[in-house]
């Protein structure tokens, strides 16, 4: 089993819809949870973080986190183009800063 | 800008050539890390520094040579590379490297092609 999937293959949504993004994790050890945004030929940014249950909201970013089911979700609120990117889920474990990265989900909002 | 500066950003070399990567952070960052981006593959994490010293080396073959003279500098010294050693090459760095909730900011990276 890999230890962060994101499964989803290339996510189009219209622009001023909702996207969503899902990942789940294997190490139930694990205890910090970040979603990255990577523009093509960019450096991976640090959008959300997110540490314990529930949902954290930043801007039109939303991250849910449910540790029993083992999943970290990112909603995107009325996407825009400038959101177009691939975005990575990032976990680690309490103790260190190992981080396990999913392959990532591109995203394409559609004018 | 990031905070965390790689050069070069693109970089083409045969197999039989030496060169180095080099990296530096300018956000009082105690830890720095080696990451290797492959096509359609995750984030690979390679060598970890915390406070100059090397606390993770991920099954790396020896023809990658990590440095860390100081918190703010890394380099990855490269020699006698494969073409699947073609990739983008990732530096980052973060408070510490026990940190768990400290969040890692990435350079833009260099394009690695193995000719």
């Amino acid at each position: 089993q890999k230890e962060v999937e994101q499964n989803s293959g290339p996510l189009s949504v219209p622009e001023g819809a909702i996207a969503s993004l899902n990942c789940t994790y294997s190490d139930r050890g694990s205890q910090s949870f970040f979603w990255y945004r990577q523009y093509s030929g960019k450096s991976p940014e640090l959008i959300m973080s997110i540490y314990s249950n529930g949902d954290k909201e930043d801007g039109r970013f939303t991250a849910q986190l449910n540790k029993a089911s083992q999943y970290v979700s990112l909603l995107i609120r009325d996407s825009q183009p400038s959101d177009s990117a691939t975005y990575l889920c990032a976990v680690n474990r309490y103790g260190n800063n190992r981080l396990a990265f999913g392959k990532g989900n591109q995203v394409v909002v559609i004018p | 800008e990031t905070g965390v500066t790689q050069t070069p950003r693109h970089l083409v070399m045969g197999m039989t050539n030496k060169k180095s990567l080099k990296c530096e952070q300018h956000l009082g960052h105690n830890a720095m890390y080696w990451y290797k981006q492959s096509a359609k593959k995750p984030l690979e994490l390679m060598f970890v520094y915390n406070f100059k010293e090397q606390t993770e080396n991920n099954s790396v073959p020896s023809r990658f040579s990590p440095e860390c003279p100081n918190s703010s500098h890394l380099f990855l010294h490269l020699h006698t590379l494969q073409p699947e050693d073609s990739a983008l090459y990732l530096c980052a760095s973060s408070q510490g490297d026990n940190l768990s909730n400290q969040p890692q900011h990435f350079g833009d990276g260099t394009r690695l092609s193995i000719l």
